[in-house]
């Protein structure tokens, strides 16, 4: 079973708009982060927005959120006030923690949606 | 504060070649980890190097080796290439220790493999 599920292949967006990426994902684990990056044709991935899941608030980072619902196992991404320069490839990713300590563990990562914002 | 580079760029082997690719951290990470990206696809976790030692590793045959430096640094090499093993490789660098913490991707190394 696919760990990190990204629905939306490619979404289209007006410049100025809010858009909203899907993320839903699957664990047992009782304490795991979750990720998003975004990633421009140049290639390097660009770290996004945080939340870990016993966050009680959903996390921001300017203009980006993070709608975290924990039973339904889903971490959207809401952008705010899209610009051009937002079009790229976006990447959900789970970090499943292996050690009580909370180590560095591998990340998880989606399919990924590519988002084309249109002036 | 120089980030997460990698070396070299671009690269192209044939078909059974061995290949190295170079990793250096950001300044202050200890912890390298690797991921290969398939055209079109989510970058896929082959392993996660730590104290020099291998700590993590994704479902990745052992064709796929590493090893990290005392200065953190890190190689990923590749034996027996495969056509299949044409991708983005991209190595990141974390700070070991914390559950939340972040990783810093370079900007990887493209393989083709003819």
């Amino acid at each position: 079973a696919q760990k990190i599920t990204q629905t939306q292949p490619g979404m289209f967006v007006q410049e100025k708009e809010a858009v909203t990426l899907d993320c839903t994902y699957d664990t047992s684990d009782p304490s795991y982060g979750l990720f998003w990056y975004k990633q421009p044709s140049s290639g390097e991935m660009i770290f996004l927005i945080y939340q870990g899941s016993y966050d009680q608030q959903n996390a921001t980072e300017g203009r980006y959120s993070l709608n975290f619902q924990k039973a339904r196992k889903s971490a959207n991404l809401v952008i705010s006030a899209s610009q051009l320069g937002d079009s790229a490839m976006y990447f959900c990713a789970m970090r499943e923690y292996m050690y009580s300590g909370g180590g560095a563990d591998g990340l998880t990562f989606g399919k990924g949606t590519h988002l084309i914002i249109q002036p | 504060d120089a980030g997460v580079t990698q070396s070299p760029t671009h690269l192209i082997k044939t078909r059974g070649q061995q290949v190295t690719l170079r990793c250096s951290p950001k300044s202050g990470h200890d912890t390298v980890s690797w991921y290969q990206q398939a055209l079109g696809q989510g970058p896929q976790f082959i392993f996660q190097y730590y104290e020099e030692e291998e700590r993590q590793r994704g479902n990745f045959p052992d064709r796929f080796s590493g090893h990290q430096f005392p200065n953190y640094s890190s190689e990923l090499n590749v034996n027996a290439l495969l056509l299949g093993d044409s991708a983005l490789y991209l190595c990141a660098s974390s700070f070991g220790g914390r559950a939340d913490n972040e990783q810093f991707f370079g900007p990887g190394t493209r393989l083709t493999v003819l």
